[in-house]
């Protein structure tokens, strides 16, 4: 079990570039999660994949934001026309779907919008 | 949604010390996880905790659901558990998301 892992761990772009983020969940997860928080606050759900199927995506993701989980394992999350708003720390959690479906949660993509 | 409250928001503690932080939360959930948020960012999963108590070392952690909190107890703190911890009930009927409450940060003094 190596964990939910995500590339990059940092990006710094400029404003109105887009982005990818990309996240590999743990092994035998079926579901998938990105949470977006910022400073001084919890993290907030973004989306969730069960298997390669978006199940449930947040007000918060606007149109400039999308999700994939192509095959049902890794997943990427793409930024267009990067706002100075935007900047982040986006974090991606994977689960297990059963009786306590805990979330295990990775080290996230701090992204930083000049 | 459900609404989430941590108390209390800053947590000073001599190493040593005891302390309770409380989660309260504002409708029925299937599910509540804790959470260390360590200086680096890293969520470290504590306890899955929907009812009921729990214990691991140093940390135990109480739910009583019908009564819509949780409890996490630090015990013989040490400077490694300074940071910030986080609660995050999940409600079935809203999905699969955990939300999150604003966290107590914390901060261990040798």
């Amino acid at each position: 079990d190596t964990g939910v892992s995500q590339d990059p761990r940092h990006k710094i772009t400029k404003r109105g570039q887009n982005v990818t983020f990309r996240c590999d969940p743990i092994s035998e997860h079926n579901r998938l999660y990105w949470y977006r928080q910022t400073l001084g606050q919890g993290p907030e759900f973004l989306t969730y994949f069960q298997n390669e199927a978006q199940l449930e995506k947040s007000r918060l993701l606007s149109d400039r934001f999308s999700a994939e989980r192509p095959k049902g394992s890794f997943s990427t999350l793409e930024i267009q026309r990067t706002e100075q708003g935007d900047s982040a720390m986006y974090l991606c959690a994977s689960s297990l779907m059963g009786s306590s479906d805990t979330q295990y949660f990775g080290p996230g993509t701090r992204l930083t919008v000049l | 949604g459900i609404q989430v409250e941590q108390s209390p928001p800053d947590l000073i503690l001599q190493e040593g010390a005891n302390s309770t932080l409380r989660c309260n939360f504002s409708d029925s959930v299937n599910n509540l996880q804790w959470f260390h948020q360590n200086p680096w960012g890293q969520l470290i999963n504590l306890f899955y905790i929907p009812s009921g108590t729990k214990q691991n070392g140093r940390l135990s952690a109480t739910t009583v659901a019908t009564e819509r909190y949780s409890l996490l107890y630090i015990s013989s703190s040490q400077t490694t558990d300074s940071g910030v911890y986080f609660c995050a009930p999940r409600r079935q009927a809203a999905g699969n998301k955990l939300t999150f409450g604003g966290g107590t940060r914390v901060l261990v003094k040798p």
